[in-house]
């Protein structure tokens, strides 16, 4: 089966300008997640998705950061305006729920993430 | 608030010795513990999950075990090789969240294998 896709893969930009990342999941897979993912760190969980709704923003920096999922496939997060400490990776996953403890259910499938430099 | 720590934050190993990561959590509340491989420019892929009632997972050549009671895991690797250079992490799911992604990482471990 193909995998996350995400684009772009780099972006550099200066601060206060704007930048777009796009997540196309698995097919099939109802709930997708953005992560970000500074160097040196482990991801945080920006945002969830179930479908086309919201499930968890709590740590989206909601006063610069938005993300959407029209129709519940694809899935855009964008920042507006950047700022210095944006830079780092934002990681889209998909998941497609299932029984805990079967092997494989419940299990996380990562897009390689886009890079995001913000001078 | 969960906090998960590993050390050494990078090891290296030579080709064939075994590897053995860890992995510590402050919480012991945690509906389970996964261990991802992460390569460069690449996502996460995930390895092995264990679920708190469980002691240990196994899969090929790892094994990972967990001590919900002392807040701690380890991933071992047997019989390394160069293709098992990476960086691995581990994430517990805190039973605080419903959400099968809300995980709280490790910064991970950069592991080189050298031939």
């Amino acid at each position: 089966e193909a995998g996350v896709a995400q684009s772009p893969r780099y972006k550099i930009i200066e601060k206060r300008q704007s930048v777009a990342f796009w997540c196309n999941p698995i097919s099939g897979h109802a709930t997708l997640y953005w992560y970000q993912q500074i160097l040196g760190q482990g991801p945080k969980l920006l945002i969830q998705f179930q479908n086309n709704g919201v499930v968890d923003d709590s740590q989206l920096p909601k006063d610069r950061f938005s993300a959407e999922r029209l129709k519940g496939v694809d899935s855009t997060l964008k920042i507006q305006p950047a700022k210095l400490e944006d830079s780092a990776v934002y990681l889209c996953a998909s998941r497609i729920p299932g029984l805990a403890g079967v092997f494989g259910a419940n299990v996380l499938t990562f897009g390689a993430g886009s890079r995001l430099t913000v001078l | 608030k969960q906090e998960v720590t590993q050390i050494p934050a990078a090891l290296s190993v030579p080709e064939g010795e075994n590897l053995v990561l860890n992995c510590s959590f402050t919480d012991s509340a945690i509906y389970n513990l996964q261990w991802f491989r992460q390569d460069p420019g690449k996502g996460l892929t995930s390895l092995l999950l264990i679920q708190s009632s469980q002691r240990e997972q196994t899969s090929g050549r790892l094994n990972a075990s967990l001590d919900k009671s002392s807040g701690r895991s380890t991933l071992y690797i047997a019989a390394s090789q160069p293709g098992d250079s990476a960086t691995y992490l581990c994430a517990v799911r805190p039973k605080t969240t419903d959400s099968w992604g809300k995980l709280q990482f490790g910064a991970g471990t950069q592991v080189v294998v050298t031939p």
